[in-house]
């Protein structure tokens, strides 16, 4: 009974790299959900995907953020030409249709 | 604009007494709502939810409440033990859409023994 997992836990990078973040959902859960927490912030939502249905991108802050769920299951987040304040703990959170939402651990993202 | 808020940043409560964590919200549409905890370097756990067809859901320890007229809704947890010892993130979601959370600030919970 494997939670939900993220990859890398933490990433530094230079300003203007791209990154790629993961996330394993828990099997069998439909539903994949990115989040960010900004120091002092709450959870701010950013993109949700439901079982083959075209992805909810409204939360996405800028193009430079894009993400994708290969086979209904493992998400990666690609943030392109990071700035500064892309530095935030990513958050994966996954859920059966639309019971309640479980986490991951998050990636750091640090932006040198 | 924030439409979930704690504004209890931080609260401090004796080893066997109660917490009480507010949270208000602004959106009419919101119908669910979830407390999550959440300690250094994890991701939040979910704790506790309540429908907007209640005003009242226990579960062990922790209570929720919730007040539509007032747009508000409160963890009780009773009684509070040095474990507890987390941030409390207040969620809410409209069940239409996504159905993204909309998340507080957090309350940040120390229970001294």
């Amino acid at each position: 009974g494997a939670g939900v997992s993220q990859s890398p836990s933490n990433k530094v990078t230079e300003k203007g790299k791209d990154v790629e973040l993961r996330c394993d959902p828990i099997s069998g859960h439909t539903a994949l959900y990115w989040y960010r927490q900004s120091l002092g912030q709450g959870l701010e939502f950013l993109i949700y995907f439901q079982g083959n249905s075209a992805p909810d991108k409204s939360g996405l802050p800028s193009d430079r953020f894009s993400a994708e769920r290969t086979g209904g299951s493992v998400s990666t987040l690609t943030i392109q030409r990071t700035q500064q304040e892309d530095s935030a703990v990513y958050l994966c959170a996954s859920s059966f249709l639309r019971d309640t939402q479980y986490f991951g651990p998050g990636t750091r993202l640090t932006v040198l | 604009d924030q439409q979930v808020k704690q504004n209890s940043p931080s609260l401090s409560v004796q080893e066997g007494r109660i917490s009480i964590l507010n949270c208000d919200y602004t959106n009419s549409m919101f119908d669910y709502f979830l407390w999550y905890k959440k300690y250094p370097a994890e991701g939040p756990t979910f704790l506790i939810s309540i429908s907007s067809i209640k005003d009242k859901n226990e579960d062990g320890r922790f209570t929720v409440f919730l007040n539509k007229s007032a747009k508000h809704l409160s963890l009780h947890i009773v009684p509070s033990q040095p474990g507890d010892s987390a941030v409390y993130f207040c969620a809410a979601s409209g069940r239409t859409g996504a159905n993204n959370l909309f998340f507080g600030t957090g309350t940040r919970l120390t229970v001294i023994p």
